[in-house]
């Protein structure tokens, strides 16, 4: 059974540019999330999608947009990319039956802003 | 605003010893608690977790923690700390009163070196 994948692993972008980042959950998981991880720093909450909608936001700008597919698979796209955006971006899965809130991780996509 | 604090952002402990690492958190009532390991490269891997119940949790490689309402903490503990543990520690909290519970809050963590 595969975890949580992510694609892709590293990501090289200009300062302005678009990025689009995917994340295929854990099978029999509904619903994802998106976390943000400086460089040193705790992972921080983007956004949640469920039922191809979009459930709950952190504290990130609208730049910061998303998607979910039927297949439950995700989209994260960045508009107008800044230096700071620079960071590892995190996707987890779960599923919204479970009273766990077990959120399984994807190992990530690496994405450098130059 | 539901916050996690973890006071030390490295400690060094020598293989066989044991650990413990700190965490505080923020919140009106007892929220949901996480505790997560992350290896270099690596996206992370629940360690253990805890909703309600027991104060005292089993996770898996040998770790536990202590949830103390008094003291809004969760440490994290190991009796035996193998070289293999060495690693990036977070501590996460949930809000269990919020449909979207799983949008967790991290402490900023702690990075465990194993010296021999």
């Amino acid at each position: 059974d595969a975890g949580v994948t992510q694609s892709p692993t590293h990501l090289i972008k200009t300062r302005g540019q678009q990025v689009t980042l995917r994340c295929s959950p854990k099978s029999g998981h509904d619903t994802v999330s998106w976390y943000q991880q400086a460089l040193g720093q705790g992972p921080q909450f983007i956004f949640q999608y469920y039922e191809e909608e979009e459930r709950q936001r952190g504290n990130f700008p609208d730049r910061f947009s998303g998607h979910q597919f039927p297949n439950y698979s995700s989209e994260l796209n960045v508009n107008a990319l800044l230096l700071g955006d620079s960071a590892l971006y995190l996707c987890a899965s779960t599923s919204d039956s479970l009273s766990s809130y077990e959120q399984y991780f994807g190992p990530g996509t690496r994405l450098t802003v130059t | 605003a539901q916050s996690v604090t973890q006071p030390d952002i490295h400690i060094t402990v020598s293989e066989g010893a044991s650990l413990e690492l700190r965490c505080n958190y923020s919140y009106g009532a007892t929220p949901y608690l996480f505790w997560y390991v992350q290896s270099p490269g690596q996206g992370l891997q629940l360690l253990l977790k805890y909703f309600s119940g027991d104060t005292l949790v089993q996770g898996i490689k040998g770790f536990e923690a202590e949830f103390k309402r008094s003291q809004s903490s969760f440490n994290l503990r190991k009796p035996s700390v193998h070289w293999s543990d060495a690693a990036e520690y977070f501590c996460a909290v949930g809000d269990p009163l919020n449909q979207a519970g799983t949008a967790l809050i991290f402490g900023k963590g702690t990075t465990l070196s194993v010296s021999s």
